[in-house]
C-alpha cells in the first residue's frame, strides 16, 4: 500500500454531464475526506466519513453532488449534470481515527475540466 | 469557526536566501497545526507538525514553532533551494471536528 490512490488523475466533460471519481485510502485508515481546489486556493472542506457513515456535508456541497463510501473502504464522490463552476482540483485524503490530531495523508487529486 | 490566514505569496527569493511564511490561526478548540507543501499538479505532502504548544515541527531543513500565545505558527528555512520552489499550505484541525481547515497557501519560487 503506497498512499491514497485517486482515479482518473483527470476529466474533461461537457457541461451538463455527470461524472464520478473514486479514492481508495490507506488500507487501515478509517477516516476519509474530499476536498475541492480551485486555481489559487487552498483546499475546500466537503465531506468526511468514519468508516461508511458519512457524518458531515459542507454547505459546498449542493445537491448535485453525492458521496459514499459503501463498505468502509473505497469512495467515490459523483457530480451530477456539471457546471463550469464545477471546474476544480477534487482531493481525498485520509487518516487514522485512534491517533488524535494526526495529519491526514492526501491522494494526487482528480483534475475535472467542465467544457 | 475555525480559520487560517497565511501570508500572500508569490515569495520569490535567491538560493540560500532565509525563508519565513507567516501564518496564523483562530481555532475554538485546542488545535494541531500542520504545514503541507504542493508541488505544481500533485497533491499535497505533510510537510512538518507540531500538536501541542511550544513543539517545534522539523523536516527537510524547515521548521515551525506552535506559539500558542500569538496563535501563530511560521514556517522557516535557513537556506532554501530551488527545489523548494513549491505552494505551501498552513492547516489546522481540532478534536470533535476531524476536518482540517487550510489556508489560501503561498507559492514560493526559488531562483538560482
Amino acid at each position: 500500500d503506497t498512499g491514497v490512490s485517486q482515479n482518473p488523475r483527470h476529466k474533461i466533460t461537457k457541461r451538463g454531464q455527470n461524472v464520478t471519481f473514486r479514492c481508495d485510502p490507506i488500507s487501515e485508515h478509517n477516516r476519509l475526506y474530499w476536498y475541492r481546489q480551485t486555481l489559487g486556493q487552498g483546499p475546500e472542506f466537503l465531506t468526511y466519513f468514519q468508516n461508511e457513515a458519512q457524518l458531515e456535508k459542507s454547505r459546498l456541497l449542493s445537491d448535485r453532488f453525492s458521496a459514499e463510501r459503501p463498505k468502509g473502504s473505497f469512495s467515490t464522490l459523483e457530480i451530477q449534470r456539471t457546471e463550469q463552476g464545477d471546474s476544480a482540483m477534487y482531493l481525498c485524503a485520509s487518516s487514522l481515527a485512534r491517533v488524535e490530531n494526526t495529519e491526514a495523508f492526501f491522494g494526487q487529486g482528480t483534475r475535472l475540466t467542465v467544457v | 469557526g475555525d480559520s487560517v490566514t497565511q501570508m500572500e505569496g508569490p515569495v520569490t527569493l535567491s538560493e540560500e536566501a532565509f525563508l519565513t511564511i507567516n501564518c496564523t490561526y483562530t481555532a475554538t478548540g485546542y488545535p494541531s497545526l500542520f504545514w503541507y507543501v504542493q508541488y505544481p499538479g500533485e497533491g499535497l505532502q505533510l510537510l512538518l507538525k507540531a500538536t501541542k504548544a511550544d513543539d517545534k515541527g522539523s523536516n527537510k531543513g524547515f521548521e515551525a514553532t506552535y506559539r500558542k500565545e500569538t496563535t501563530s505558527f511560521h514556517l522557516e528555512k535557513g537556506s532554501v533551494q530551488v527545489s523548494d520552489s513549491a505552494v505551501y499550505f498552513c492547516a489546522l484541525t481540532t478534536s470533535g471536528t476531524y476536518k482540517y481547515i487550510f489556508g489560501t497557501g503561498t507559492r514560493l519560487k526559488v531562483l538560482a
